[in-house]
């Protein structure tokens, strides 16, 4: 089945213990993303990456960081937690179609809940 | 500044009718999609319309787009209760050289039986 996972799908922490969030397609997808979701503020795009060892920042990337070092992986660092990170995180996938006309259709993972205090 | 803008907020219809949403953005952009998410779940794609396409269709969904008022709209006709969900647009924008994909901040739909 084609699809993006991503673990864990919820965790509690506290400020300043590092976490890694995991994300991993399935469809040989190039390109990945990472999303922050707050109420009344929508989805904000954290890093992309195109293609591997090919990152890039969103919207919002401080305070998080990426690697992408296989192309079906695109995990999400929080090396120094904080309360403001509290928010559900999801990781998305989508192929790259020409070079240019994109980002295409994205498939999303089921979400992470983080919450920092 | 926010690229995808959903009106309304919220549309609260009943079974039978038909749903619109609009959204607006500010900058060129290459393609126009529309996801619809039920509650705390991962985001579903619906529909994609590129820059040169004004109409597109997928079963009970009609998409619009408008490139000279920056504007697309969402219809959804003869609704049903399992549509009650939230749905957003996004916005591939041209100047970002097809990387970025902005969302709006989306429209809750409900839809009563």
């Amino acid at each position: 089945e084609a699809q993006v996972t991503q673990n864990p799908r919820y965790l509690i922490t506290v400020t300043g213990k590092k976490l890694t969030v995991t994300c991993s397609q399935n469809m040989n997808h190039e390109y990945m993303s990472w999303y922050r979701q707050d109420p009344g503020l929508g989805l904000r795009q954290i890093y992309y990456s195109m293609n591997v060892e090919v990152t890039d920042k969103g919207d919002v990337p401080e305070g998080y960081k990426v690697s992408r070092k296989e192309k079906r992986n695109f995990p999400l660092i929080l090396e120094s937690p904080s309360p403001n990170q509290t928010s559900l995180y999801f990781c998305a996938s989508s192929p790259i179609i020409g070079l240019a006309g994109g980002p295409y259709e994205q498939y999303f993972g089921p979400g992470t809940r983080l919450t920092v205090t | 500044s926010q690229q995808g803008e959903e009106d309304p907020q919220a549309l609260s219809i009943q079974e039978g009718e038909n749903a619109t949403m609009n959204c607006s953005y500010k900058t060129s952009i290459n393609n126009l999609q529309w996801y619809r998410q039920n509650s705390g779940r991962g985001l579903v794609h619906l529909i994609l319309i590129r820059s040169n396409e004004r109409e597109k269709h997928s079963g009970r969904l009609r998409v619009t787009l408008d490139t000279s008022k920056k504007s697309s709209s969402l219809l959804i006709t003869a609704s049903r209760a399992a549509d009650t969900a939230s749905y957003f647009c996004a916005t591939a924008s041209r100047e970002t050289s097809g990387s970025r994909l902005t969302f709006g901040e989306g429209t809750q739909l409900t839809v009563n039986p």
